[in-house]
């Protein structure tokens, strides 16, 4: 069964601390891991991943795709509390137009 | 910068009602998503479109779920039947690529669903 499972569940730190989010996936005919960040209602898009070992940045935030060990994990230095939100991880296969999503991390930043 | 849209924003609806919940997609857009979460649940995949007819849904789009694309610019989600579990966010999406081109889909702000 296809399946994303992101850690930790929440997660709350202080402004100006740095996170590392983490999204494993078993997902048959890979193509693409999304990351998502969703505030109040619909997510945004903040990268996508096909291939292994490069970062993509923006801004403060960073993400990396290992396609061996089927995780990635996005990063975020010097938190601010707009980046408090729930972070989606989303896989696509290959086959069809299908994501899958994680549950999510609740992030918190606090002052 | 263009955006995907949704209406209703919010819908509350009888158990056993119909529900047609409209999107415009983004304009030079041509693969269409609807997923729907659960409060205090994960987003989950129903159906994509393209070209007209339905490339891929879930398990979870049975029956009484169907898609339509009326006219140039509306895509729609209608729920024939609704049941209090259908009660949830639904979130339009569109890309402009798909299939051998994964392209990144744009989300619209939602349409909270809820059944009595």
């Amino acid at each position: 069964e296809d399946k994303v499972v992101q850690s930790p569940l929440s997660l709350v730190v202080h402004e100006g601390d740095t996170v590392t989010l983490n999204c494993s996936y078993e997902v048959t005919n890979f193509r693409s891991l999304l990351w998502y960040k969703q505030e109040k209602k619909a997510p945004t898009f903040l990268f996508m991943l096909t291939s292994s070992g490069i970062e993509k940045k923006s801004g403060r935030l960073s993400s990396i795709l290992d396609k061996k060990e089927l995780f990635s994990i996005l990063n975020i230095t010097a938190t601010q509390t707009g980046d408090s939100a729930i972070y989606l991880c989303a896989v696509e296969r290959r086959t069809g137009n299908q994501f899958y999503f994680g549950t999510g991390t609740s992030l918190t930043v606090i002052p | 910068e263009p955006e995907v849209t949704q209406t209703p924003s919010h819908q509350v609806t009888q158990m056993g009602q119909e529900v047609i919940l409209r999107c415009v997609p983004i304009s030079n857009h041509l693969y269409f998503y609807w997923y729907r979460q659960i409060l205090g649940q994960k987003v989950e995949f129903l159906v994509s479109f393209y070209n007209n007819e339905i490339s891929e849904k879930s398990e979870i789009f049975d029956d009484q779920f169907s898609v339509e694309r009326p006219d140039g610019s509306n895509f729609t989600l209608k729920i024939r039947s609704t049941k209090l579990e259908d009660s949830a966010m639904y979130f339009c999406a569109s890309s402009e690529g798909g299939g051998y081109a994964s392209d990144t889909q744009y989300f619209g702000p939602g349409t909270r669903l809820t059944v009595l």
